[in-house]
């Protein structure tokens, strides 16, 4: 299985700031998957980000939001701006080969906005 | 679109004894993958189990198995022999088959351990 570490591990900012978190995967993997878990819920999708172009959003996300850069194989970051308390969660990455059905986390980052 | 249902927020087990944990889901796609996911204080996502759609043989792992009704569209994880350890949230997640899809996960169920 692949290792996946994350940057920051957690973080506490101030509403009005943005804060990028990095997930590092220690091989080459196709997607990655930006999961957001709000306090007390289950997971949600925030985006779909393959190399090479840009990251697919599900509903309710959008790319000003929540930019997300995919400069290879191995590495992303999920930038969440203009914070508010609301965006308080759990990120989580996910990485998936396309022929390993399995996909496997990272351990998150968790942020709390004050 | 795809649903991944678990009924029950919450469930206790004594410590050795057996425990069943429900999860249904809603698709109309043949060829798919469900998991189950368990998430300590730690918070982070640990894969317990997987099965193939196209598989009728129930997966296990040591303590873990699952009961796989694809007629009902039903995915039941069973811990038997519960340690103290066990006690999470568990996620049943959905993926389909084609293509490198994200996973759609329940709400969870959160499972405490009593000695």
């Amino acid at each position: 299985s692949a290792v996946i570490s994350q940057k920051p591990s957690r973080d506490i900012c101030q509403r009005g700031t943005s804060l990028t978190i990095q997930c590092q995967v220690d091989s080459q993997v196709t997607m990655m998957f930006w999961y957001r878990q709000q306090p007390g819920q289950s997971l949600t999708l925030i985006a779909t980000a393959n190399q090479g172009s840009e990251a697919t959003y599900e509903s309710g996300f959008v790319i000003d939001k929540f930019p997300i850069s995919r400069p290879n194989l191995t590495f992303s970051t999920l930038t969440v701006s203009n914070m508010s308390p609301e965006d308080s969660s759990i990120y989580l990455c996910s990485v998936g080969q396309s022929f390993q059905e399995t996909q496997y986390f990272g351990p998150g980052t968790r942020l709390l906005v004050l | 679109a795809q649903t991944v249902t678990q009924s029950q927020p919450e469930m206790s087990v004594q410590e050795a004894e057996t425990v069943t944990l429900s999860c249904t889901y809603d698709t109309s796609e043949s060829d798919y993958y469900l998991f189950w996911y368990k998430q300590p204080p730690s918070r982070q996502m640990i894969l317990v189990i997987r099965q193939e759609a196209y598989k009728q043989q129930n997966a296990t792992e040591n303590r873990f198995s699952v009961n796989f009704q694809k007629a009902a569209k039903s995915f039941s994880l069973k811990i038997s022999d519960s340690q103290l350890g066990d006690a999470a949230m568990y996620f049943c997640a959905y993926r389909r088959s084609s293509g490198n899809t994200p996973l759609v996960f329940g709400k969870g169920t959160r499972l405490s351990v009593i000695a």
